[in-house]
Parts: C-alpha cells; structure tokens; sequence
C-alpha cells in the first residue's frame, strides 16, 4: 500500500478563481478526512467522511467550499471564487473505523497559493 | 471546547542532548492523546500515541505518558539525532474522528 496520496501537491490562482484537490486516501480505509494547515499552526479540521456520507462539517467550511467523496473512495475538495486568505496547505487523512483507535494517516498535501 | 496547547519553539538543541516539548491539554471528554511528527517537505506521520491514562507511548526512542491528574503529554527523548529536526504536534481525539491539534513546535538539533 502507498499511503495516502493528494493531487496536485502545488497549486497557484489567482483571486476569485475555482480549484480542485483531490486525495485518494489508503485502499482499505473508509473513513476520510480535510484539514487545512497555515504557516505555523496545527492541521484545522474541515471535514469527514465515513464511507460516501459526509458526517461533520467544521465551521470553517463556508459555502465557498464543497467536498465529495462519491463512491466512497477518493475525495474531491473544491474552493470557488477563492480568496487570498485561503492561501493554505489542504491536508487529507485516512482512518479505518475501529482500527488501532483511530490513528489517522495523513497524505503530503496540496499547498495552495492564492494571488 | 476541546484544545491542545504546546511549549512554543523553536527548540535548538545539541547532538545527544535530552529533549522535552511539552504538551497540555483540554477535552470535555477522556480522549486518546498522540505525537505526530513532520519531517521537512513530508506530510503529518504518527509518532506515538496513548489511549487511557498512565498508557506510555513510544517510538524510536521517544516516549509520551497520559497524566489525566495533570491533562499533560510531554514528548521526550533521551539523546536527539540530527535526523530528529522536524515539527512536532501534540494532537487529542474524543471520539477517534474529530482530531484537535497543538501549533506544534519545531525542533532543530545541530551536530
């Protein structure tokens, strides 16, 4: 197994433009889960997923932001008309629900940069 | 709500010095505590973690005790290597979904 892997691991746009990142999370995991990550803090839960429902929302997540994890496996998060403050590092994590309490296994992420 | 609060850094330290990050936290809950480490330019990777207080944690000579009585998780290691130079995070989880992390701190050993 690779791990989790995120897709691209770099973006630039420029203010008020869409994009899309994706994470492909471990094969056997159905739990899925968004972070994001600014210049010296910790990950910032987004959201999560078991399986293809999406269970929680985090504040953060305004109506700019939408995921999609549609048969379960891979997860799509897309950010329309962004802003230069969602310049950040979008994490995703896997877990197996039950497993090993929960340890969550993160991808490399996708720096985003917003001009 | 829940919160994770961590020593600031960054921390310098000599090759084979002992190190300590400290970590406190707050849950409603009793929750799962864990380390998580990032290595330059790598993503987030589980260090070690501790599930019910007095669990020690270890991994590659790093070591982390549940203090309920003192809702603490300090991260130590005896003799730092110049390969330990990452970021540390100090994380806790209630229900083992909505993960709450420290601001992490960034460790940098010279040799």
């Amino acid at each position: 197994d690779t791990g989790v892997s995120q897709d691209p691991r770099h973006k630039i746009t420029k203010r008020g433009q869409n994009v899309t990142f994706r994470c492909d999370p471990i094969s056997e995991h159905n739990r899925l889960y968004w972070y994001r990550q600014t210049l010296g803090q910790g990950p910032e839960f987004l959201t999560y997923f078991q399986n293809e429902a999406q269970l929680e929302k985090s504040r953060l997540l305004s109506d700019r932001f939408s995921a999609e994890r549609p048969k379960g496996s891979f997860s799509t998060l897309e950010i329309q008309r962004t802003e230069q403050g969602d310049s950040a590092m979008y994490l995703c994590a896997s877990s197996l629900e039950g497993g090993s309490r929960e340890t969550q296994y993160f991808g490399p992420g996708t720096r985003l940069l917003v001009l | 709500g829940d919160s994770v609060t961590q020593m600031e850094g960054p921390v310098t330290l000599s090759e084979e010095a002992f190190l300590t990050i400290n970590c406190t936290y707050t849950a409603t809950g009793y929750p799962s505590l864990f380390w998580y480490v990032q290595y330059p330019g790598e993503g987030l990777q589980l260090l070690l973690k501790a599930t019910k207080a007095d669990d020690k944690g270890s991994n590659k000579g790093f070591e982390a005790t549940y203090r309920k009585e003192t809702t603490s998780f300090h991260l130590e290691k005896g003799s730092v290597q110049v390969s330990d130079s990452a970021v540390y995070f100090c994380a806790l989880s209630e229900n083992g979904q909505n993960f709450v992390f420290g601001p992490g701190t960034r460790l940098s050993v010279l040799p």
